[in-house]
């Protein structure tokens, strides 16, 4: 199976730091999609962004930021000026075109942001 | 608005009894998926369904059923609840498989 890793399973960080949450993705297609989930403490599944193989270009969304390399099959997450209220699990998933492939997901970092 | 809606939130079962989980979508989403979610192990594919009258297994479907009658609706079945299913179960819709996935609020499921 084509995995997706989050190797940092739990990350503590003082608020107002910057953080970032890396993911590794697998993948034999040259056409794929990438995602990040957020999951608050409240239990819901919250979606952040979506990136197809082809857009490189890094995005930035108020303190949220994401770094795609496919060179190293990466697609980071960064926070900045971390706050109390990003305390949560964040998971990282692929998807391939063909629909008949499933979506993987990442086993999720926890992120706890301290006052 | 109702979204991705999901019944019940917490259930518990004794070893033995079967039940269903209810998802039901007001999108019309085709793609809708099941997940369970266990500590340290992510979201996990159960079945899902890219259409009505289409399901297929994913990644640990052993325990459940499904059946896709409705665009809208996405039940899943536990025939014989084991302690092993103990777990958060989330549906998802999606416009399709590889687009931003809409989840249900979750069932906490207590197998005793």
């Amino acid at each position: 199976a084509q995995k997706v890793t989050q190797a940092q399973t739990e990350i503590s960080v003082v608020e107002k730091e910057d953080v970032t949450l890396d993911c590794v993705y697998e993948t034999r297609d040259t056409t794929y999609y990438l995602f990040w989930y957020k999951q608050p403490p409240s239990g819901e599944l919250v979606f952040l962004i979506r990136r197809n193989s082809f857009d490189e270009q890094n995005e930035i969304s108020g303190r949220y930021s994401w770094n795609f390399q496919k060179s190293t099959s990466s697609f980071n997450f960064t926070i900045t000026a971390s706050q109390v209220v990003d305390s949560a699990v964040y998971f990282c998933a692929r998807a391939a075109p063909n629909r008949d492939d499933k979506i993987i997901f990442g086993k999720g970092t926890r992120l706890h942001i301290l006052p | 608005n109702a979204g991705v809606t999901q019944t019940p939130k917490f259930q518990v079962l004794k070893t033995g009894q079967s039940m269903t989980l209810q998802c039901a979508q007001d999108m019309n989403h085709e793609y809708m998926s099941w997940y369970r979610q266990d500590p340290g192990m992510g979201l996990r594919l159960i079945h899902y369904s890219v259409g009505a009258g289409i399901t297929d297994q994913g990644e640990v479907p052993n325990g459940y059923n499904v059946s896709r009658s409705t665009t809208e609706d996405f039940p899943l079945r536990l025939l014989s609840a084991a302690p092993s299913q103990t777990s958060v179960y989330f549906c998802a819709s999606s416009y399709s498989h590889n687009t931003e996935a809409f989840f249900g609020q979750g069932t906490r499921l207590t197998v005793v």
